[in-house]
């Protein structure tokens, strides 16, 4: 099972919002709708920011939302701040009964 | 509180094993379905294998199936992970996770990961 693709990194300015796609096939993105994302700050554990392609778990900010197209999810984060600097890995169940991670992306405020 | 603690992680040799725990408190252990997923130095997260809540079901990667083996043992809210036949390749920090009962694939709860070198 190959990683999800995602671009390497994305920056944006304070305020502005930016997207973070994450392309897979169809035998897990396209396939099923369970596709999560997650924020990694440095030297830390990964955090849930969204479950089930577009799910928020109770505390994570509104400024992120995510979508699905196909075999394509996508992480947006609006209203940028610096805090959001971190690595962002997308997941997705796959039809093998695993799970496989994005390649992350580094974003830069 | 809601916690995940792992252990056992260090310098080990090529060719030999390795047991990795994680410790969970703070929830019902029985519930959940708990996974591991690490970590190599610098690069990006890689799920290794999963275990259903009731212990029944296991779930690997391609990448490593045959090399490790995943486990639980509720009297101890234990969760376990065997790596054998290391490689320098498996230098890693190791972290455990637990899946939202709602979701598949949602790790809502992550330990901070043990260390694994390979050397």
């Amino acid at each position: 099972q190959s990683a999800l693709t995602q671009p390497a990194s994305v920056s944006g300015s304070p305020g502005q919002s930016i997207t973070i796609s994450c392309i897979g096939t169809s035998t897990d993105v396209g396939r099923f709708n369970y596709v999560s994302w997650f924020q990694q700050h440095p030297g830390k554990a990964p955090k849930l920011l969204i479950y089930d392609i577009d799910g928020r778990p109770s505390g994570v900010s509104n400024r992120f939302s995510a979508s699905k197209s196909g075999n394509t999810a996508s992480l947006t984060i609006s209203g940028l701040q610096a805090d959001d600097e971190a690595d962002y890995y997308c997941s997705s169940y796959t039809s093998s009964d695993t799970e496989v991670f994005g390649t992350g992306t580094k974003v830069t405020v | 509180q809601v916690q995940l603690v792992e252990s056992g992680g260090g310098v080990v040799q090529p060719g030999r094993s390795l047991r990795l725990s994680c410790e969970a408190s703070g929830f019902t252990f029985s519930s959940y379905t708990l996974h591991w997923v690490r970590q190599a130095p610098g690069k990006g997260l890689e799920w290794l294998a999963g275990i259903s809540y009731d212990g029944r079901n296991e779930y690997y990667a391609e990448s490593v199936k045959g090399r490790i083996t995943i486990s639980r043992d509720t009297s101890q809210n234990t969760l376990y992970l065997q790596l054998s036949s290391l490689r320098f390749e498996d230098t890693a920090l190791y972290y455990c996770a637990r899946e939202d009962s709602l979701s598949v694939g949602a790790f809502d709860i992550w330990g901070q990961g043990t260390m694994v070198t390979v050397s």
